[in-house]
Order: structure tokens, then sequence, then C-alpha cells
């Protein structure tokens, strides 16, 4: 069975620091990674989509990537901002069609 | 376009009752998913629709959790009888195909 692992739990940075939240799988035989973000009470919000045929994907301070190979993918964010404070989740689709998701980072900038 | 929409947001209910939870997906999208996320946790998959068919439903303990699809858009998830386990968040996804999906606000279901 698929197992998704994020690393940290949490993570508190300064205002503007660039960062790297992680995500590792163990089985690589997937279709694509999703990031999400969830703020608290709310519903997930789909930041990037990357296939498995693909290495990375950018969206405004966002960059994913993904490695299928070692079972990895990293979102990184530029200059971070308060209203960047959530908690952010990867989810990866397998071959079953079924999607599993890890149990999150939550990240506080302080402003 | 319209997000998903679910209800109701907030649910309180005593163990052993039943509950029920509706969710209209994005109009056009075929897959509908169903997760249930319990508070620390990430989400877990109880059931995939495609159109009003069952793709997966695995993880949805069958013997108290039943969900339908009803003309392929609208659908709804019913716990009977609750237990105080299924304490959590139930949310509502959909999308196109099974790439990007897009969820619901979710509803905060408290059995006490």
């Amino acid at each position: 069975k698929q197992e998704v692992t994020q690393i940290p739990a949490a993570l508190s940075v300064p205002e503007g620091e660039n960062l790297v939240l992680n995500c590792s799988f163990t089985d690589s035989a997937i279709y694509n990674l999703q990031w999400f973000r969830q703020d608290p009470g709310k519903g997930l919000t789909s930041l990037l989509l990357i296939q498995s045929s693909q290495r990375e994907q950018t969206s405004g301070r966002l960059n994913a990537s993904l490695d299928k190979s070692s079972g990895r993918s990293t979102l990184y964010i530029a200059a971070s901002q308060p209203g960047d404070s959530a908690t952010y989740l990867c989810a990866v689709r397998g071959g079953g069609n079924q999607f599993y998701f890890g149990t999150g980072t939550s990240l506080t900038v302080i402003p | 376009e319209a997000g998903v929409a679910q209800s109701p947001r907030y649910k309180i209910i005593e163990k052993r009752q039943s509950v029920a939870f509706w969710c209209n997906p994005i109009s056009g999208h075929a897959t509908l998913y169903w997760y249930q996320q319990i508070l620390g946790q990430g989400p877990k998959l109880l059931i995939q629709f495609q159109n009003n068919g069952v793709v997966d439903d695995s993880q949805l303990p069958k013997d108290r959790f039943s969900a339908e699809r009803l003309k392929g858009v609208d659908s709804t998830l019913k716990i009977q009888p609750a237990k105080l386990e299924d304490s959590a968040v139930y949310l509502c996804a959909s999308s196109r195909e099974a790439d990007t999906q897009y969820f619901g606000p979710g509803t905060r279901l408290t059995v006490l």
C-alpha cells in the first residue's frame, strides 16, 4: 500500500524567507502528484499538479519538483508572506486510480 | 464557475444516530470523491464515482457507510449508525477526469 510522508510536520519562518516542503512516497508507480493548501476550517485548494512524466511545475512563487525514481517531491515557496500560512498537503495518484494524502506540513510565516 | 457545494457545514449527533451529507460537484465534472479527514491527519478516500458508477470504495466501511450518486451529478454520503470515531471532516471533491481535484468546504461531524 502506498504511504505518503511529509516532513516537517510544522514549520515557522520569518516573512521573506524561501522555504522547501518535502513529500515522500513509497511506491514510485504513480500517475501524478498534487500539492494542496488547506486553511483552517476550509477545504483544500489545488496548487500544482505534476504528471509522472514531468519533473517540475511552477505557478507564481511556487515551484514543485518530482523525482519519481526516488519517491520524492518538493514544494518550493519563494519570498514567503504571512498569507502563505496554512497546511500544505501532497497527494499521489496510484496505479489503481487511488489517491493517497500525506499528513501535511503546517506552515506559519511570521510578519 | 461555481465551486463544489456541500451541506450541512456542521453536524452534531449522538452515537448510533444516522446522518447524511450532500455534495454538488462542479458542473461537467464526471468524477466525484468523498474523503474523511480526521483531525491532524490527511484526507482518506472513502469512495470515488465516475459518473454514477463506483470506481473505488475499498476504504468505505460498508457496514455503516453508504454513498450514492444519482444521475451522475449530486451525491449523498450516509452513516448509519454513527460511532464516536466517525467524528471528522467529510470532504467532497470533483474533477473532469482523474486529474486536478477541486474540493468543497467540507462538513464537520461531531459524534457525542
